[in-house]
């Protein structure tokens, strides 16, 4: 079935530097790929996403990048601040069936 | 509107015993999903409902089980409870058939099994 990996399991920077985590998917017929941050004690939100036409995808300091031959997936988050201290999850999803997770970053920045 | 709503917040099981966990939808959602969040291995598919069928399940043994009411509430059950059952669980809704596609999580029901 569908695995995906997610690298590095944690992750620290200082404030106002950039921050990366990358994802690797298995099946190449997964064609969705979110990203979830989740705050300690608090639920999964949807950050961004990006559908597999697309290799590219910014909002704000965030961005995903695709890379569908190579079959894996970035989060780039510029100028980060404390308030983006959380745990950050990858998922890729084959024709909308479900969402496979990878096992999350915690991405710590410090002040 | 209101967001997707689980209850209880908390629960804490005997082994053996069984639980059951509600989770209601965004108004006009249809589709629901349920993930179990453990430190160890991170969200875990459970299962999908829509429109009171369940279209796609993970690889959880038996004792797990769920459905879907006519109006998109939908419940989980674990049965024979044992202790690696302890975990966050997770609810997810979604306004088309596209399951996953700009999900709404839950604040999930934190299971204790002792």
């Amino acid at each position: 079935g569908e695995n995906v990996e997610q690298h590095p399991s944690t992750l620290s920077v200082q404030e106002g530097d950039s921050a990366v985590i990358k994802c690797t998917y298995s099946d190449s017929a997964s064609n969705y790929f979110p990203w979830y941050k989740q705050e300690l004690g608090k639920r999964p939100q949807l950050i961004i996403d990006i559908r597999s036409n697309v290799g590219e995808k910014k909002d704000q300091r965030i961005a995903v990048t695709l890379n569908k031959t190579a079959k894996h997936f970035s989060l780039h988050i510029t100028e980060t601040q404390p308030e983006d201290s959380a745990v950050y999850f990858c998922a890729a999803s084959k024709s909308f069936q479900k969402l496979v997770f990878g096992t999350g970053t915690r991405l710590l920045v410090s002040p | 509107k209101a967001g997707v709503t689980q209850t209880p917040r908390y629960l804490i099981k005997t082994r053996g015993q069984q639980v059951t966990l509600s989770c209601s939808p965004i108004s006009g959602h249809r589709s629901v999903s349920w993930y179990q969040q453990t430190p160890g291995q991170g969200l875990q598919f459970l299962f999908e409902y829509f429109s009171e069928t369940q279209r796609n399940k993970g690889n959880f043994p038996g004792r797990f089980s769920g459905r879907q009411f006519s109006n998109s509430r939908s419940e989980m059950n674990v049965s024979t409870l044992e202790l690696g059952d302890s975990a966050l669980y997770l609810c997810a809704s979604s306004f088309g058939t596209q399951v996953g596609y700009g999900y709404t999580f839950g604040s999930g029901t934190r299971l204790t099994v002792v």
